[in-house]
């Protein structure tokens, strides 16, 4: 059973241009959440997804960043005219949600974005 | 989503258990205590969850009080290899986010 799936694991872009980050989430799991690691600080959440539904996306930053996890195919964040300050590891989990129950989010490997 | 205190820091030598504390204080009763870590900058790794009752699976034991304001996640038998910064998270049930404090550096020496 394959794990949650980032593409691509390194990423390079100028100041200006756009980034797009990938996320396949396990088998089964219809709930995807993106965090973000700058360099030597923690994990913070920025948004989470159902399929076709933005659930929770007070975590992201207003301007020039967003989120989609369509119908078909992966969820993909967007970050429009990146800055240097966008570089981070960017890490997407995905949970299966039982009713009355709680959920396990499971992480990939991160997409390792570096703003030149 | 409640705090969670843990060490900065700690050692354990390879081969015997490693026990990393968690405090929890203001933990409610619809809140689990879920802990991850996370090995060099890879991404975090699930390792165990609880509710109220002590937990085991094929990673680690969680133990946790009776009044359920801390805990203790054990490795058995430690390697090397567990050396990371472990995360102990207080989540309610229907909640989104995992909320990740600054962890304890677990170094495992040989």
């Amino acid at each position: 059973n394959a794990g949650v799936m980032q593409n691509p694991r390194h990423l390079v872009r100028r100041r200006g241009q756009e980034a797009r980050l990938r996320c396949s989430p396990m088998k089964g799991h219809s709930h995807v959440y993106w965090y973000r690691q700058l360099p030597e600080e923690g994990l913070k959440f920025m948004v989470y997804l159902q399929k076709e539904n933005i659930i929770d996306e007070s975590g992201m930053p207003k301007e020039r960043f967003s989120a989609e996890f369509p119908k078909e195919g992966p969820s993909i964040l967007r970050i429009q005219q990146v800055v240097r300050g966008d570089s981070a590891a960017y890490f997407c989990a995905s949970s299966r949600q039982l009713a009355g129950n709680t959920d396990t989010q499971y992480f990939g490997p991160g997409t390792r974005l570096t703003v030149l | 989503d409640a705090k969670t205190t843990q060490p900065p820091s700690m050692d354990c030598a390879e081969g015997r258990a490693a026990n990393l504390p968690c405090n929890h204080s203001t933990i409610s009763g619809n809140e689990y205590v879920y802990w991850y870590r996370q090995i060099h900058s890879q991404g975090p790794q699930y390792i165990i969850h609880g509710l109220k009752n002590n937990e085991t699976n094929e990673m680690a034991s969680l133990i946790i009080t009776e009044d359920r304001k801390s805990s203790t996640l054990i490795l058995p038998h430690a390697t090397l290899r567990d050396t990371a910064v472990y995360y102990c998270i207080v989540k309610e049930t229907s909640g989104s986010r995992l909320t990740f404090g600054e962890g304890t550096q677990l170094t495992v020496n040989p």
